[in-house]
């Protein structure tokens, strides 16, 4: 299988501040790169699918980047709101999907 | 709007069953795969299977098939995970999601999630 490895694991910041986290896969795996957030007791969110396409009504500050093997999640102004964690995930070798570990976004 | 929401916390002893439901709504159901994505504590997202918009079609990892059956009911918008002979090792929180791609060919991401369903293995 295809291991995704996110970096780094945690993360502290303060609003307003630029976050990105990094995805690396141990493959190539085109642009079939996906990004949610989680938080507790909720369902996960999607972000970001193909690597850089914003899914629908997710806010332009969140933005993806990559091909290949690494990848990027940019916040460019982090809000309240966004203090969560972020998984990156490979659908290039489907059904073998496989995650990133998560990166907790904590309060500075 | 779009929704899928799960059924709530199971707690089973080992070797027994559970049965997971899922229910959608907000968009035509046969036109979306659904897939189950679990999350053990401390752990990371493990996807599980994958169900085509018919039911006819399924496909499931390769570390839990034998174990696990999933199907769809037309009639109420709902998909279903049936996980057999748990162990502690099943003890997660299980989620449904949408397929992000269309009818013809699933993509593969996960637009919509539903909450998610705890279950316990304990004896």
């Amino acid at each position: 299988d295809i291991q995704m490895t996110q970096s780094p694991s945690s993360l502290s910041a303060s609003v307003g501040d630029r976050v990105t986290i990094t995805c690396r896969a141990s493959e190539a795996i085109v642009t079939y790169l996906n990004w949610y957030q989680s938080k507790p007791g909720q369902a996960p969110k999607l972000l970001i699918y193909s690597a850089s396409t914003l899914q629908s009504a997710v806010p332009s500050r969140f933005s993806g980047s990559g091909s290949g093997t690494d990848f990027t999640l940019t916040i460019t102004s982090l809000q309240p709101d966004d203090f969560a964690t972020y998984y990156c995930q490979q659908s290039y070798d489907s059904p073998r999907i496989t995650f990133g570990g998560g990166t907790k976004v904590e309060i500075k | 709007q779009v929704q899928l929401v799960q059924s709530g916390a199971e707690l089973r002893k080992p070797g027994a069953s559970v049965k997971l439901s899922c229910k959608t709504s907000g968009y035509t159901f046969t036109n979306n795969y659904i897939h189950w994505v679990r999350q053990a504590p401390g752990r990371g997202l493990e996807w599980m299977g994958i169900v085509n918009p018919s039911g006819l079609s399924k496909m499931y990892a390769q570390n839990i098939r034998g174990r696990v059956t999933m199907t769809r009911d037309t009639s109420t918008s709902t998909v279903y995970m049936e996980l057999s002979n748990l162990g502690s090792e099943d003890t997660a929180i299980y989620y449904c999601a949408r397929d992000g791609g269309g009818i013809r060919e699933p993509a593969y991401y996960f637009d919509y999630w539903g909450q998610g369903s705890l279950v316990t293995v304990s004896s």
